[in-house]
């Protein structure tokens, strides 16, 4: 059964600073993965999708990379701002239609 | 464009009183369609996912049920709910052949 954990659970850095967010699923047999934003009490917003056969995918200031032997996504967000702030969710396709979540990165940016 | 809705936003339902909650996509043609449950503490579980009309897929037992009635309508259903089915549901969809999801707003249900 896939596993999507997601470090840290939380993280607070000024505004301004560059920051990694960490995603790992534990079967590298995926068709893709996916990473969204959750705002408070909202729905999801995708950012990026990686396929399989990818390393990485850019949009503005978010960059994302997939190193699916290894089982490991990770989520670049260059120089923050207070908007930024939100939950943070990877989800990976598997065999099944459907996508697998880690529990998120509740992040904040401090003005 | 393509548009996902869901309704209503928010509910408030006793145990044992019965459930529907409904998503509609507007926009695209024959989508796959999903509902999620966000519970408190827990992350994003898939309930049901569908790949046309009346075809439903169930990834975990559970109290609630699942109907496409309509190409770009999904409901979620409970004959009788229980305090565990508390939490945010979430409808998706996306294009056969494309892989992106897209979620609608939610629908944030308390079972008291």
């Amino acid at each position: 059964k896939q596993e999507v954990t997601q470090i840290p659970a939380a993280l607070s850095v000024p505004e301004g600073e560059n920051l990694v967010l960490n995603c790992s699923f534990t079967d590298s047999a995926i068709y893709n993965l996916q990473w969204f934003r959750q705002d408070p009490g909202k729905g999801l917003t995708s950012l990026l999708l990686i396929q399989s056969s990818q390393r990485e995918q850019t949009s503005g200031r978010l960059n994302a990379s997939l190193d699916k032997s290894s089982g490991r996504s990770t989520l670049y967000i260059a120089a923050s701002q207070p908007g930024d702030s939100a939950t943070y969710l990877c989800a990976v396709r598997g065999g099944a239609d459907g996508l697998t979540f880690g529990k998120g990165t509740h992040l904040i940016i401090q003005p | 464009s393509q548009t996902i809705h869901q309704w209503p936003a928010t509910l408030v339902q006793p145990v044992g009183s019965p459930l529907s909650l409904e998503c509609t996509v507007e926009g695209t043609s024959n989508p796959n369609l999903y509902w999620y449950r966000q519970a408190a503490g827990r992350g994003l579980q898939l309930l049901f996912y569908s790949v046309g009309i009346g075809q439903i897929s169930s990834e975990v037992p559970q109290n609630l049920s699942a109907s496409r009635p309509q190409d770009r309508q999904f409901i979620l259903s409970s004959k009788k709910l229980l305090l565990s089915d508390s939490g945010f549901y979430l409808c998706a969809w996306k294009s056969s052949g494309v892989n992106e999801q897209f979620f609608g707003p939610g629908t944030r249900l308390t079972v008291l």
